[in-house]
């Protein structure tokens, strides 16, 4: 069992707040993901990091954005939250220096934007 | 750049009957293939991969997974199913870059299990 945590669980917020979602892992995995996922669809990645100080936009443009001060915290953070950041947002890690690793995904936070 | 297709948005099946779901993927070195599976309000939980090697692969929960490099095919099965067994099943494609690793997922295949 992977040891990949987000919080909150769900979240219900209205128009132009701040909001952080918070995603940490106890695996000390090198690298970290943030994907999003609408009801019923297929995950894209948002934002990645292989390292502390290293964060990536992943293949879908997302308004959020990321920091890796910490190895295993990843946290996302939405300057002015919109109904159209509603969506499921999934946190993953994995190990690894060459090839392909696991990614190990958390329970993910569902946000609702009113 | 890669891409998943998983032909079948919902599958209906019996409890105690086979199970198989397709994926089909492109990609144009060799392809590292994942299977997740993702519980109602939950993450997504690794099932099986395929690096290299024996082309049928065994995971967790008594799920397998063939790999067919000439039909681009890695196909999840199970002989039997249980109610738990519904869920979301994603395929994935894993590409190696200059920079580190990045997964494509398909769009998921929801499974529902009938008594």
């Amino acid at each position: 069992e992977a040891d990949i945590y987000q919080t909150p669980r769900y979240l219900v917020i209205g128009t132009g707040k701040k909001i952080t979602l918070e995603c940490s892992q106890t695996m000390g995995h090198d690298k970290m993901y943030w994907y999003q996922q609408d009801p019923g669809m297929e995950l894209h990645l948002i934002h990645y990091s292989y390292g502390v100080n290293s964060t990536e936009k992943g293949d879908l443009s997302s308004e959020s954005t990321v920091s890796r001060i910490r190895t295993e915290h990843f946290p996302l953070t939405l300057e002015s939250a919109r109904p159209s950041h509603t969506s499921q947002y999934l946190c993953a890690s994995s190990l690894g220096r060459v090839g392909i690793e696991t990614q190990y995904f958390g329970p993910g936070t569902r946000l609702l934007v009113l | 750049a890669q891409s998943v297709t998983q032909p079948d948005i919902h599958i209906t099946v019996s409890e105690g009957a086979s199970l198989e779901l397709r994926c089909n993927y492109s990609y144009g070195a060799t392809p590292y293939l994942f299977w997740y599976v993702q519980s109602p309000g939950q993450g997504l939980q690794l099932l099986l991969k395929y690096f290299s090697g024996d082309t049928l692969v065994q995971g967790i929960k008594g799920f397998e997974a063939e790999f067919k490099r000439s039909q681009s095919s890695f196909n999840l099965r199970k002989p039997s199913v249980h109610w738990s067994d519904a869920a979301e099943y994603f395929c994935a494609v894993g590409a190696v870059k200059a920079a580190g690793n990045k997964l494509t997922f398909g769009g998921g295949t929801r499974v529902l299990v009938k008594p």
